[in-house]
């Protein structure tokens, strides 16, 4: 069964700082991943999907890599903000099982402090 | 502006009580989802839909129900089965199944059990 960790479970940085977030599947074989960004009591927002015939994905500040051969995602984020600070989730879809659906980590809290 | 609705963001339930959450979409997407989010936990699938008239079980659909029966809505049922509801739900919807589409939330509804 395909499980999805991400590391560090929180982080607290100051402003201006480059960080980056960790998000690995113990079954390798990942054929799409998503970053979300979650506020306080709110829903998901999508910030980069990275598809089957990519390797990363970039949003402004926000570049996001995939590598299929050791199934591990890193979302880099550049000049780090405290309008940053939230929850970072990372969501894949594995070939063959869970039926096609998204398998979500526990997500990164990140907070920037000004 | 297009997007994904829930109502209420707040639901209190009884013991006993089966309550039912909107979720509606302007998007024009086939494809839609329930998820629930407990504390310190990845969001997990209750039920998805790929057309009108169709849905599937996710990993934890006992004690749930719901009804697809136009395509810019899927309520979702909790029923007194459901042993422990309280949790924060949210709704998604992506453009058709599959691992290829980016998924897209609603702002979530926050039901309390009694």
């Amino acid at each position: 069964k395909q499980e999805v960790t991400q590391i560090p479970a929180a982080l607290s940085v100051p402003e201006g700082e480059n960080l980056v977030l960790n998000c690995s599947f113990t079954d390798s074989a990942i054929y799409n991943l998503q970053w979300f960004r979650q506020d306080p009591g709110k829903g998901l927002t999508s910030l980069l999907l990275i598809q089957s015939s990519q390797r990363e994905q970039t949003s402004g500040r926000l570049n996001a890599s995939l590598d299929k051969s050791s199934g591990r995602s890193t979302l880099y984020i550049a000049a780090s903000q405290p309008g940053d600070s939230a929850t970072y989730l990372c969501a894949g879809v594995n070939y063959g099982g869970s039926q096609g659906n998204l398998i979500f980590g526990k997500g990164t809290k990140l907070s920037v402090k000004p | 502006d297009g997007g994904i609705t829930q109502s209420p963001k707040y639901l209190f339930r009884k013991e006993g009580q089966n309550v039912t959450l909107s979720c509606e979409q302007n998007l024009n997407h086939d494809a839609m989802y329930w998820y629930r989010q407990d504390p310190g936990q990845g969001l997990r699938l209750i039920y998805y839909s790929q057309i009108v008239n169709d849905f599937q079980k996710g990993d934890i659909a006992e004690g749930y129900s719901v009804s697809r029966e136009k395509k810019e809505s899927f309520p979702l049922t909790v029923t007194s089965a459901q042993k422990n509801p309280t949790a924060f739900y949210l709704c998604a919807s992506s453009i058709a199944k599959g691992p290829y589409n980016e998924q897209f939330f609603g702002p979530g509804t926050r039901l309390t059990v009694l």
